[in-house]
């Protein structure tokens, strides 16, 4: 069954620790992104790649990383430098130039 | 970079009756424009899209039009259904826009029994 893997749905952390969000795609993609999402703010881009081993930052990349070893795979670490990161993350992939994304099913993490 | 706005914020109509929700972008380059659905919880998930040479599209109640002109493009719901209450979000895609799509801020839609 093809699609996006995110996880883990749910994610409790506290102050100053990093976290770090899967999500792996079994689609043949070769972009995948990670979006931000805050209730009346829409998605935001954090960080986008397009090839393995290459990664973009987006819009509000501040306090985030990622890597992208394998084509499957683009996990997100959240650090202890983003000073806001209760939130919904999304992450998506697409084929080159569709512009179609395709999204998992989100993880989202709590700041206790 | 491209910029899209959506109007408005929320919506409610009554049952049966119809909805538009519309959008505006900056980038003339953009080429694709897609409209997401999301639920409460869940993933977005596309259901419709139209791309710069087409003008109109229809998928049974769902119709998206075009007016490149003046960079705008809006949804239409037409005897809408509680089942349509959700999120819906508007987006442009410029060619070889390699950041993927640019989001609206989201209309959420609520259907009045």
């Amino acid at each position: 069954d093809g699609g996006i893997t995110q996880s883990p749905k749910y994610l409790f952390r506290k102050e100053g620790q990093n976290v770090t969000l899967s999500c792996e795609q079994n689609l043949n993609h070769d972009a995948m992104y990670w979006y931000r999402q805050d209730p009346g703010q829409g998605l935001r881009l954090i960080y986008y790649s397009q090839i393995v081993n290459d990664f973009q930052k987006g819009d509000i990349a501040e306090g985030y990383s990622v890597s992208r070893e394998k084509k499957e795979s683009f996990p997100l670490t959240v650090t202890s430098a983003q000073k806001n990161p209760t939130a919904f993350y999304l992450c998506a992939s697409s084929g080159v130039n569709t512009g179609e994304l395709f999204f998992g099913e989100g993880s989202r993490l709590t700041v206790l | 970079g491209e910029n899209v706005e959506q109007h408005p914020s929320t919506l409610s109509v009554q049952e049966g009756d119809s909805a538009v929700i519309k959008c505006t972008y900056s980038d003339s380059a953009s080429n694709y424009f897609p409209w997401y659905k999301q639920e409460l919880g869940k993933r977005p998930q596309l259901i419709i899209d139209i791309r710069s040479n087409v003008g109109e599209k229809k998928d049974q109640r769902i119709a998206v039009t075009l007016n490149k002109t003046a960079k705008h493009f809006s949804l239409h719901i037409t005897e809408t259904q509680p089942e349509d209450s959700a999120v819906y979000f508007c987006a442009a895609h410029g060619e070889g826009g390699a950041d993927g799509l640019t989001f609206g801020k989201g209309t959420h839609l609520i259907i009045q029994p």
